[in-house]
């Protein structure tokens, strides 16, 4: 069973559509993030929820936005899309706030914005 | 969010010890150092972490300075599957979040 699972992990759509990201960890973890790598291979992290509260918001446009009905399942839905949104979209779990251990990442989400 | 520095890549030869070195001058009391890894097209992966004493596991040794101000992780004998490229992060105590450089890439050669 794969601990952090995201979908799609392909998604190709035109600019201006909305789409979504969907994350499920089955770790049983409070805690889970967003991370954005661009096509420089940078990692930077959008969000993070604890028990489906928003915790971390770093100055990500407010077409993004994440919804966490559970505390295992984060998405990420982002409206009109922009050439720029093209990256691959990382979701990554961790057992709570305060944790100083190890984050769990799923295997990516690659979002082409054409 | 104190800062890392590393090299942009490094090259190894099979089945030999490497040497990551990652400086991080700036290091407060309370921050942890972790290393991740992220294999081509993967997500990233926990490689260790510390905060004052060294650290073994079934993956590497973390090696950290006795000032803190740098750290080296030692992959024992390299293999082509540890071709990647590896982090070197600060996360505090109540740190949430982890804040990501470069890296360094990490070539292995047969």
């Amino acid at each position: 069973d794969t601990a952090v699972s995201q979908t799609p992990k392909y998604l190709v759509t035109q600019m201006g559509n909305d789409k979504s990201i969907k994350c499920e960890q089955n770790l049983g973890h409070d805690t889970m993030y967003w991370y954005k790598q661009d096509s420089k291979k940078f990692l930077k992290i959008m969000f993070s929820y604890n028990n489906k509260e928003l915790i971390i918001n770093e100055t990500v446009p407010n077409r993004f936005s994440p919804k966490s009905p559970d505390k295992a399942h984060l998405n990420l839905h982002i409206n009109s899309l922009e050439l720029g949104d093209s990256a691959v979209y990382f979701c990554a779990s961790s057992p709570g706030t305060g944790w100083t251990g190890e984050l769990f990442f799923g295997e990516g989400s690659r979002l082409t914005v054409l | 969010d104190a800062k890392t520095t590393q090299p942009n890549s490094m090259e190894s030869n099979e089945e030999e010890p490497v040497h990551l070195p990652c400086n991080h001058s700036t290091i407060s009391g309370t921050d942890y150092i972790h290393w991740y890894r992220q294999l081509p097209s993967q997500g990233p992966e926990y490689v260790i972490h510390g905060l004052t004493s060294n650290v073994n596991n079934r993956m590497a040794s973390l090696a950290i300075a006795e000032d803190r101000k740098s750290s080296t992780l030692i992959l024992h004998r390299a293999t082509l599957r540890d071709a990647a490229v590896y982090y070197c992060i600060l996360r505090d105590s109540n740190g949430n979040k982890l804040v990501f450089g470069a890296g360094t890439i990490l070539r292995v050669k047969s």
